[in-house]
């Protein structure tokens, strides 16, 4: 079954730092991959997805991320973290012929002033 | 931001109790899922639908059924809730299946004493 595995349970960052949070998923064929993001007491919003192609995508609020197939990851990336970037980050894994996408365990982000 | 709504909001009920949550969207979107939310364990799949009276099981559908009588509408019971489904409870939708982006609910916190 495919899974996914976030290596990093809490983060923490300075403002205008870089981040990079890590993703890695296990599964048989080219998955579909997506990070979501979600605020304190709120639902999760899209960050990007990959479904195939270039392999670096431009996701909404300056994150991206790249899909490496050799290393079977996908690590999210932002250039400049932002004090509204704290939250909880989730990679998800699924593929074309599955509706069961497979959640990580979730990277909480925290941001220093 | 999809029109989805969940309700209720918060519930606490006892051991043994029958409880109902809803699922209703505004979007038309064919396909409706539940997961739960629990520390350490990201999402979990507990059931989706792919059109009215259509579902099927997700990786914790243990404990839960679900109904689709309308587009809009999505419920999930818990015939006899236990403590271990004391969860944080989310819907969501998506046009397509696997692969397609979901749009997620505010969440349903359910306390089961």
């Amino acid at each position: 079954a495919q899974s996914v595995t976030q290596p990093d349970i809490h983060i923490t960052v300075s403002e205008g730092a870089s981040l990079e949070l890590r993703c890695n998923y296990s599964y048989g064929a080219t998955p579909y991959l997506f990070w979501y993001v979600q605020s304190p007491g709120q639902g999760l919003q899209l960050l990007l997805k990959y479904f195939s192609g270039d392999t670096l995508v431009q996701g909404i609020k300056g994150f991206e991320a790249e899909f490496k197939r050799s290393q079977s990851s996908f690590n999210l990336r932002k250039p400049s973290v932002h004090w509204s970037d704290a939250a909880e980050y989730f990679c998800a894994v699924a593929h074309e012929n599955n509706n069961d996408m497979r959640f990580g365990a979730g990277t909480r982000l925290t941001v220093k002033p | 931001d999809a029109g989805i709504t969940q309700s209720p909001r918060h519930k606490v009920t006892e051991t043994g109790t029958p409880v109902t949550l809803r699922c209703h969207q505004t979007e038309n979107h064919r396909y409706m899922y539940w997961y739960r939310q629990d520390p350490g364990h990201g999402l979990r799949l507990i059931h989706y639908s792919y059109g009215v009276k259509d579902t099927d099981k997700g990786e914790v559908s243990d404990g839960y059924s679900v109904s689709r009588s309308k587009t809009e509408d999505f419920l999930l019971t818990l015939e006899s809730a236990t403590s271990s489904q004391t969860s944080v409870y989310f819907c969501a939708i998506s046009e397509g299946g696997a692969g397609d982006t979901q749009y997620f609910g505010p969440g349903t916190r359910l306390t089961v004493l």
